[in-house]
């Protein structure tokens, strides 16, 4: 089946970029969709086909595909973005369609 | 507002059943395709199964496969997932989630607040 590789941890002091990666075999070829978890809560959908934001979702929040790599990017990082961030697709042509990354934590110094 | 609820999770022992629900308000469910995704306590999300608007159609995780079905009730708006055959491995917090339509087809733009489930004797 699909595998999505994430980084375990990225850090970012506040007010500065955070990137967090996604890697999966000619991923640019899939749309690639991203959620916000914060502990305790269910996920939230923050960037949709690689890079549309569904509404009430801040501009800060962005995303990118092409090749091998979906790039997730908050800019201007706030403390409360402090969060789990996962990728994921639907992989239409496998026996197991949905897949999800294997998340990233990402903590604000 | 929109809005999808869970509730039927618990402790239940290994090779034993258990029915989630999902209750979902605020948009025409059987416009949409459901899902359930489960997350283990400290680990990631996992997919588990979809079923099509009219759930004529389903799909499943090969972890669940042919212990799980997935259906759907939609003159009274609420989702299922029938779990038989537990086991520990199946320990993990239930969502519910929404497919997008359209430009948010394949994403999960709605979840649920999620239900617990554990697989102990």
């Amino acid at each position: 089946s699909y595998v999505l590789t994430q980084p375990p941890s990225v850090s970012v002091a506040p007010g500065q970029t955070a990137r967090i990666t996604c890697g999966g075999n000619n991923i640019g070829s899939k749309s690639v969709h991203w959620y916000q978890q914060k502990p305790g809560q269910a996920p939230v959908l923050v960037v949709y086909d690689d890079s549309d934001r569904p509404s009430g979702i801040p501009e800060r929040f962005s995303g990118s595909n092409s090749g091998n790599t979906a790039t997730l990017t908050i800019s201007r990082v706030e403390a409360g973005d402090e969060a789990d961030y996962y990728c994921q697709v639907w992989d239409s042509s496998s026996d197991h369609p949905g897949v999800f990354g294997t998340g990233t934590k990402v903590t604000v110094l | 507002e929109v809005q999808l609820v869970e509730s039927g999770g618990g402790l239940v022992q290994p090779g034993g059943s258990l029915r989630l629900s999902c209750a979902a308000s605020g948009f025409t469910f059987s416009s949409y395709w459901m899902h359930w995704v489960r997350q283990a306590p400290g680990k990631g999300l996992v997919w588990v199964s979809r079923i099509n608007s009219d759930g004529s159609s389903t799909s499943y995780a090969d972890s669940v496969k042919g212990r799980f079905t997935i259906s759907r009730d939609n003159a009274k708006n609420t989702l299922y997932l029938q779990m038989n055959s537990l086991r520990a491995e199946d320990t993990a917090v239930y969502y519910c989630a929404r497919e997008g339509s359209g430009s948010t087809r394949g994403a999960f733009d709605i979840w649920g607040q999620g239900t617990m489930v554990t697989v102990s004797s």
